[in-house]
C-alpha cells in the first residue's frame, strides 16, 4: 500500500515567492495533519483536517500560511509570500478516526533564500 | 501548551550496547507512541502503547507505558549501526483527546561500529 505522498521533496525559492506544498494521504484516512520541523522548534503542528474540514489551525504561524483540502485525497499548504525564516521541513501525516497513530510522509525540505 | 520532556537529547554508544530513553509529560496521556526518523525521511512509527503499565516489544525494541500515565520508556537491545537516527516520543493527552499528538524533542542516537 502506498503511504503518505508529498511533493515536491525539495523546494528552493527566493524570498517573496509563493510556495505550494502538496500531500496525498493514505487512502481511507479521514484525518490529515501538516507539521513543520526545525532544529530550534522541533515538530510543530500547523493545522489538521477531519473529513476535509479544517479543525484546528492555531499552529499556522501567520496569514502568509494557508492550507486547503479540496477532497479526501489531496491537500495543499501554501506560503505567500515566503520568507527565509520559513525554511524548514514540512511534513504531512494522516490517520483514521479514533486512531492516535499518525503516518508521516517523507517531507518537503523548503529553503527560502 | 502540553510539554513533553524527552531525554537524553543525544547518545553515542558502541555497537552491541543497550539503549534507554524516556519521555515525561506534565499531564496524563491516553496513548504513547514511539517514532524513529532517519535523515531526510519522515518519522516512522515503531511502537504504540494504549494503557498504563503496558509493555510492548518490536524486535529489539521494547517500550513501556508508565503506571502514572505521565511517562514512557523505550529500550533498544544490542544496538546495530542501522539504529542510528532520531527517536521521538509522542502522546495523546487525556485533556485534549481527539487525534492531536504532542511530540518530544527527540533523542539523537549515534552507534559507533
Amino acid at each position: 500500500d502506498a503511504g503518505v505522498i508529498q511533493s515536491p521533496r525539495h523546494e528552493v525559492t527566493e524570498m517573496g515567492q509563493e510556495v505550494t506544498l502538496r500531500c496525498k494521504p493514505i487512502s481511507g484516512h479521514d484525518y490529515l495533519f501538516w507539521y513543520r520541523q526545525t532544529m530550534m522548534r522541533g515538530l510543530e503542528l500547523l493545522i489538521y483536517f477531519n473529513n476535509n474540514v479544517p479543525i484546528d489551525d492555531s499552529g499556522m504561524p501567520e496569514d502568509r500560511f494557508s492550507a486547503k483540502m479540496p477532497n479526501a485525497s489531496f491537500s495543499t499548504l501554501k506560503i505567500q509570500p515566503s520568507e527565509p525564516r520559513d525554511s524548514a521541513v514540512y511534513f504531512c501525516a494522516s490517520t483514521h478516526l479514533l486512531r492516535p497513530e499518525q503516518f508521516f510522509g517523507p517531507g518537503t525540505r523548503l529553503t527560502v533564500l | 501548551g502540553q510539554q513533553l520532556n524527552q531525554s537524553p537529547q543525544s547518545m553515542f554508544i558502541q555497537e552491541g550496547e543497550d539503549v534507554s530513553m524516556n519521555c515525561t509529560s506534565s499531564s496524563i496521556f491516553n496513548t504513547w507512541l514511539w517514532y524513529k526518523q532517519d535523515p531526510g525521511e519522515g518519522p516512522v512509527l515503531l511502537i504504540a502503547l494504549y494503557k498504563a503499565g503496558e509493555l510492548t516489544s518490536n524486535g529489539r525494541l521494547t517500550a513501556q507505558f508508565g503506571i502514572t500515565r505521565k511517562d514512557s520508556f523505550l529500550n533498544i537491545s544490542a544496538s546495530i549501526p542501522s539504529d542510528v537516527g532520531i527517536y521521538f516520543c509522542a502522546g495523546q493527552a487525556e485533556e485534549t483527546g481527539a487525534n492531536n499528538l504532542f511530540f518530544g524533542t527527540g533523542t539523537r542516537l549515534t552507534v559507533i561500529p
